[in-house]
């Protein structure tokens, strides 16, 4: 597609709940990061794919979080046994790029519009 | 380590005033610097980059411009409009594949 997509958009989870968000990467893209964002805050890194390689998941706040990328296209974030502070907007941006990559320039990263995760 | 610090807002101009929002910046060895924008119910979308020391970054009448002795890269609009109102969020990206957002600006103009 033209974009980065994220589904759901919007998910309600009763504490203890699992939970699977998608990512759909821009087509080609080759390196796809999840970030969360708190309310009033700026997102914060969980993890990163080249490809289907998951090269880092030092972002991820504790085992609770799981990501993958099977395919090295589409990528799935899965929070089990949620938490109420779990509850933020769970971003996902691709690049073309590969991140510290050489060549120069920057690694521009797209991102999707977000899933909101709000834990009841 | 690496870190953003930008201006606490929210911000509230007329529309026409002049813009700045600024943003400081800890890195270790060279990053690139970006802002990016956030419009109600839509992601984050690139606004502009500068990727070296006294580079000038860009977009939409927006600009920022990358300066190492301050270690800065506040944001600027000679008029803003009112589809200017949104979030505004300074970044950095070192040699590595994390980027590290400042915590955003919230900007309103009013007709």
């Amino acid at each position: 597609g033209a974009g980065v997509s994220q589904s759901p958009r919007y998910k309600v989870a009763k504490r203890g709940q699992d939970v699977a968000l998608r990512c759909d990467p821009i087509s080609g893209h080759v390196s796809l990061f999840w970030y969360q964002q708190a309310l009033g805050q700026g997102p914060e890194f969980l993890t990163y794919f080249q490809n289907e390689a998951q090269l880092d998941k030092s972002g991820l706040p504790s085992d609770r979080f799981f990501a993958e990328r099977p395919e090295g296209s589409v990528s799935t974030l899965k929070i089990q046994r949620t938490q109420q502070e779990d509850s933020a907007v769970y971003l996902c941006a691709s690049s073309s790029r590969l991140a510290g990559g050489l060549g120069g320039g920057a690694n521009v990263l797209t991102f999707g519009a977000g899933s909101r995760l709000t834990v009841l | 380590g690496n870190s953003v610090t930008q201006m606490e807002g929210p911000v509230t101009l007329s529309e026409e005033a002049f813009l700045t929002i600024n943003c400081t910046y800890t890195a270790t060895g060279y990053p690139s610097l970006f802002w990016y924008v956030q419009y109600p119910g839509e992601g984050l979308q690139l606004l502009l980059k500068a990727t070296k020391a006294d580079d000038k970054g860009s977009n939409k009448g927006f600009e920022a411009t990358y300066r190492k002795e301050t270690t800065s890269f506040h944001l600027e609009k000679g008029s803003v409009q009112v589809s200017d109102s949104a979030v505004y969020f300074c970044a950095l990206s070192n040699t590595g594949n994390q980027f590290y957002f400042g915590t955003g600006t919230s900007l309103t103009v009013i007709p």
